[in-house]
Order: C-alpha cells, then sequence, then structure tokens
C-alpha cells in the first residue's frame, strides 16, 4: 500500500529554517499532488500548500506565503517543505498528504508526522 | 480564510448514532462538493474516512456516511463502537483566495 515516511523530529531556535522530508513509495510519485498540514499541540490541522510533483509548481496558503518552501527530488521520490523565519508558535507536528486520486480534493494517504520544536 | 466550524464534542453510546457537523459559508462547503472527513486518534497521523462529501474509501466501515446541505456537511456514525472514539475533522476547498483548503477545529467523539 501506499507509503509516505518522513523525516525525524526537529528542535529549532526563532529565526532558524527547518526542512522536512517526505518520502513516497508503492506509487507512483509524480501522479499525485502532495499537501503539508500542520497541527500545534492540543489543537487542530491547518493545510499549509501543495506542490505537484510532476512540475514543482506549488501552491501555498496566504498565512505561509513568503516563508515557506515545497519543492521535490523524483529522482528518489521525496517532497520537502522548507519553513523559515521559524516563530514559537510554529511548533507543531506536520505532516505530508497525498492528494487523492479521484478528485484530488482530499488526502488519502498520510505520513506519520514530524515534530517541529521552537525554542530558545 | 477562516476555519470550518464543527461542534467542539459530542458523545454517543456503543450502537447509537451520532452526527458531527461541518459549516462553512458559500465559497467553500456550499461551493463545491470536496468536503472530506478524517479521523485522527491520540498520537496518530489523520486517516481518510469520507471524500467528496459522500463516497467511502475502501476499508471504511459502511457505519461511516457523509451528507450536505448548504453551506453545512455532516459525517454520520452508526452503531458505535468503541474504537470510534477519536477526533474528527472535516475539510473543504475554498475559492476565498486561490485554490486553498480549509479545515475545520474539530469534534471530539466520546463513546460513553
Amino acid at each position: 500500500q501506499v507509503q509516505l515516511v518522513q523525516s525525524g523530529a526537529e528542535v529549532k531556535k526563532p529565526g532558524a529554517s527547518v526542512k522536512v522530508s517526505c518520502k513516497a513509495s508503492r506509487y507512483t510519485f509524480i501522479g499525485y499532488y502532495i499537501h503539508w498540514v500542520r497541527q500545534a499541540p492540543g489543537q487542530g490541522l491547518e493545510w499549509m500548500g501543495w506542490t505537484n510533483p510532476n512540475n514543482g509548481d506549488t501552491n501555498f496558503a496566504q498565512k505561509f506565503q513568503g516563508r515557506v518552501t515545497m519543492t521535490r527530488d523524483t529522482s528518489i521520490s521525496t517532497a520537502y517543505m522548507e519553513l523559515s523565519r521559524l516563530r514559537f508558535d510554529d511548533t507543531a507536528v506536520y505532516f505530508c498528504a497525498r492528494g487523492g486520486d479521484s478528485s484530488g480534493y482530499y488526502f488519502d494517504n498520510w505520513g506519520q508526522g514530524t515534530l517541529v520544536t521552537v525554542s530558545s | 480564510q477562516s476555519a470550518l466550524t464543527q461542534p467542539a464534542s459530542v458523545s454517543g453510546s456503543p450502537g447509537q448514532s451520532i452526527t458531527i457537523s461541518c459549516t462553512g459559508t458559500s465559497s467553500d462547503v456550499g461551493a463545491y462538493n470536496y468536503v472530506s472527513w478524517y479521523q485522527q486518534h491520540p498520537g496518530k497521523a489523520p486517516k481518510l474516512m469520507i471524500y467528496d462529501v459522500t463516497n467511502r474509501p475502501s476499508g471504511v466501515s459502511n457505519r461511516f456516511s457523509g451528507s450536505k446541505a448548504g453551506n453545512t456537511a455532516s459525517l454520520t456514525i452508526s452503531g458505535l463502537q468503541a474504537e470510534d472514539e477519536a477526533d474528527y475533522f472535516c475539510t473543504s476547498i475554498t475559492s476565498s483566495s486561490a485554490l486553498d483548503w480549509v479545515f475545520g477545529g474539530g469534534t471530539k467523539l466520546t463513546v460513553l
């Protein structure tokens, strides 16, 4: 079955950047969008944006524009999300999720999550 | 964009049915038939339960069903079981800016 395996937990200082990876397997990587969703401790889910692995196109939630970059390396079926100028309130679990294969407007498989802690 | 509105909590006894609502606007839930629902157990990744308002992915119990009327979508769980206790989130695409997604705040389901 589809697998999305994310990189391990990170601890960063305010103002730094973090780059989270999401390695896909058991499906055609370039055929499905990859979305990034985050969840602050005890809070709900927040959509951050998507990348199209086929051509590298991206779209970000307005809140993150200017601070987030989403890239991919098709040779190793891996998507990346980099968030810069980290703040304390960026502390969250970051998930990658695959866009569904019907309409595409849903997330049918999720990575296990990567905890990013912003602490001085 | 604002989050979709869900009740903070719902509860029910085993065997009963419950419904979780997800209220948006004419720019999101009311505009598109692309509401999806996710179940999340503590410390786990979300799991897709319903997509495109009413569709159930392979492997998801037919006790889960979805519907929509106007700007409000609903998730119904029938024959409640202990393992249904979890957080549930709805999401929809929104045309308020580019084609973005917006989530509900989440509903904690307690099986009494």
